[in-house]
């Protein structure tokens, strides 16, 4: 347990629904960040949180929409995902910029049909 | 841009071999380096990090790491793996821009 939890596990979804992944940290941690895990490729950051405030998105299509309401919870809003967007989402926390590593959460494993 | 590149994707040893994993980073200036690890069906996990000081750095279950500057590399080690370690290991570095970039991972299979 590395006090960063991500909800749901597994998520199938259709190209028209409209779904959210959840990620909460326990940790005290001020800067939240989303992660795209796909096969064979690095992981790509996809937003950066530090002190509620987007501080990064990294060229992220629109039908991704991040959302931080405090600095325990941070969500992604998936709508009208394409099957290229199946893949591991991680959702990682840090006590803010400098030098500290990250903790990542378990993932969730999104499949889009 | 700032990237990190393992050259290594899929790595196959037999217990008690050693291991080098190759991690190479692009930047210049001060850099943060780190070696991550992911368990069938775990998260990932840090290994062990440099910052600053001696760039020969010691992490958990025996596994080490070399910072060194003129190579722009942080290669890891373990002088003897064991079947536990077969995992994915992801190399992955901050610069000033203070975004963590990873490498694509290098998997690493050993044999009983």
């Amino acid at each position: 347990e590395t006090g960063v939890t991500q909800t749901p596990r597994h998520l199938v979804m259709g190209m028209t629904n409209k779904k959210s992944l959840k990620c909460e940290q326990h940790l005290g941690h001020n800067a939240m960040y989303w992660y795209k895990q796909s096969a064979k490729k690095p992981l790509e950051l996809m937003f950066v949180y530090s002190l509620e405030e987007r501080v990064e998105n990294n060229s992220v299509p629109s039908r991704f929409s991040p959302e931080c309401p405090n600095s325990s919870h941070l969500f992604l809003h998936l709508h009208t995902l394409q099957p290229e967007d199946s893949a591991l989402y991680l959702c990682a926390s840090s006590q803010g910029p400098g030098n500290t590593e990250a903790f990542f959460g378990q993932g969730t494993r999104l499949t889009v049909v | 841009a700032q990237s990190v590149s393992q050259h290594n994707h899929h790595v196959i040893l037999s217990e008690a071999a050693s291991l080098e994993l190759g991690c190479n980073y692009s930047y210049g200036g001060t850099v943060n380096l780190f070696w991550y690890v992911q368990y069938p069906g775990q998260h990932l996990q840090l290994l062990l990090k440099y910052f600053s000081g001696d760039p020969l750095v010691k992490g958990i279950k025996g596994f080490e790491a070399e910072f060194i500057k003129s190579k722009f590399s942080f290669n890891l080690r373990k002088p003897s793996v064991q079947w536990s370690d077969t995992a994915e290991y992801f190399c992955a570095a901050r610069g000033s821009a203070r975004q963590l970039t990873f490498g694509s991972g290098t998997q690493l299979t050993v044999l009983p």
